[in-house]
């Protein structure tokens, strides 16, 4: 199928661990990017490539695989994670963006 | 630094055009290829179009092919999205964003965004 799916809210206690997920069957072909959005403002890619962080974002942020599931695992969540976060891949042609629905995360 | 500078968005009806412009600098445009993404209001991320950094290739959602057409000046480092027979459903933000050398789908810098209305 060509679709990315993302459980729309996801709740952390300050401090804690939280996974993020993302699944469809592309997703066993490419690797998966994900963005988060806080409110008002542009998206930031937060993940790259394998498990990759462009500068400026914090190490607490890593990803990883398996099947058709990719996971965003925030370890220590800090109040300013609360976001919107996206997953990203391509469909089975290769040739269009796929973005998930979304999650929101909430920092309690 | 990086900047990606969306322009052109407005109110329109039904059936009418818009040609959104995005304005780069900071960077060596013509190496790169370029995106545009959309959200509609309250709503998630949707890929629209990119277009490769000669401009030779371009690709297209299929909810908006065959009525947009993305291009690009290099000379000008501008990226364009020309936007006919435009519907309600086109509302949103809509973003450039610069896909990563060498990346696949990492778009690592967005513009602000301009708005699109397309309301009777």
């Amino acid at each position: 199928s060509s679709e990315l799916t993302q459980d729309p809210a996801v709740s952390v206690a300050f401090g804690q661990t939280v996974r993020i997920t993302c699944q469809g069957d592309s997703l066993r072909t490419y690797y998966t990017t994900w963005y988060l959005q806080k409110p008002g403002q542009a998206p930031v890619l937060v993940i790259y490539g394998v498990n990759n962080r462009p500068s400026g974002i914090p190490d607490r942020f890593s990803a990883s695989r398996s099947g058709n599931t990719a996971s965003l695992t925030i370890t220590g969540a800090q109040a300013e994670d609360e976001a919107d976060y996206y997953c990203c891949s391509r469909d089975s042609s290769g040739d269009h963006l796929l973005f998930g629905g979304g999650t929101k995360l909430t920092v309690l | 630094q990086v900047q990606l500078v969306e322009s052109g968005g407005g109110l329109v009806k039904p059936g009418e055009s818009l040609r959104l412009s995005c304005a780069a600098s900071g960077f060596t445009f013509s190496d790169y290829y370029m995106h545009w993404i959309r959200q509609a209001p309250g709503k998630g991320l949707e890929w629209v179009s990119y277009i490769t950094s000669s401009g030779s290739y371009t690709y297209y959602a299929d909810s908006v092919k065959g009525r947009f057409t993305i291009s690009r000046d290099n000379s000008g480092n501008s990226v364009f999205l020309q936007m006919n027979s435009l519907r309600v459903e086109d509302t949103g933000l809509y973003y450039c964003a610069r896909l990563r050398r060498d990346g696949y789908h990492d778009l690592d810098y967005w513009g602000r965004g301009t708005p699109v209305n397309v309301s009777s």
